[in-house]
């Protein structure tokens, strides 16, 4: 079946360091890759989303490629701040398969300290 | 224009009770997932429902059932709770079937003891 693994946390960063979390997925047919994130309290927010090989999708300066030939979406950003600090998940949809539901990985917390 | 919204945002139950939750999705939006997240298992797919039909089903016991009403709005009911069924439960709703982008509400918050 489908899945998605994310690297293992939590991360945590200074503000305006880099940031990169690995994210790679097992899917049959052709998903769509998206990235969320939750902020204390609340519910899923989309971040980002990609839906075909090579495309780039960005999003407050976050960016991550669908790399179909390495089956990843690593998610990353080149200054972070503060206000970042949240959880972040992987996830996908495969609508060739006879579900198109959303699998998402364990998410990771990032937390940035000034 | 206003998001899902989901009633009520915190609920404490005891075992063996049963629960309703709601959600009432983006207007003009006919699909509506649920999942359970908890801090063991992550963010566990449900159900999802398209035009007041069951479309998919998750790996659940039969004690969680839903259902989707004409206006698109969404019911989840569990029955028999179990300490196990403490969670966030959330629900997400899209414009037609799930793979496009699908937008969360800020869940149900159920604690059993």
């Amino acid at each position: 079946g489908d899945s998605v693994t994310q690297m293992e946390g939590p991360v945590t960063l200074s503000e305006e360091a880099f940031l990169t979390i690995n994210c790679t997925y097992t899917a049959t047919g052709y998903p769509s890759l998206f990235w969320y994130v939750q902020y204390p309290g609340e519910g899923l927010q989309l971040l980002l989303k990609a839906t075909k090989a090579d495309d780039k999708g960005s999003n407050k300066g976050f960016e991550a490629t669908y790399r179909k030939e390495t089956t990843s979406f690593h998610l990353e950003k080149g200054s972070v701040q503060v206000s970042d600090s949240a959880v972040y998940f992987c996830a996908l949809s495969d609508l060739t398969g006879a579900n198109s539901k959303l699998t998402f990985g364990k998410g990771i917390t990032l937390s940035v300290r000034p | 224009k206003a998001g899902v919204t989901q009633t009520p945002r915190y609920l404490i139950k005891t075992r063996g009770q049963q629960v309703t939750l709601s959600c009432s999705p983006i207007s003009g939006h006919r699909s509506v997932s649920w999942y359970q997240q908890t801090p063991g298992q992550g963010l566990q797919f449900l159900f999802e429902y398209f035009s007041e039909t069951q479309r998919n089903k998750g790996n659940f016991p039969g004690r969680f059932s839903g259902r989707q009403f004409s206006n698109s709005r969404s019911e989840m009911n569990v029955s028999t709770l179990e300490l196990g069924d403490s969670a966030l439960y959330l629900c997400a709703s899209s414009l037609v079937l799930q793979g496009t982008e699908a937008f969360f509400g800020q869940g149900t918050r159920l604690t059993v003891v």
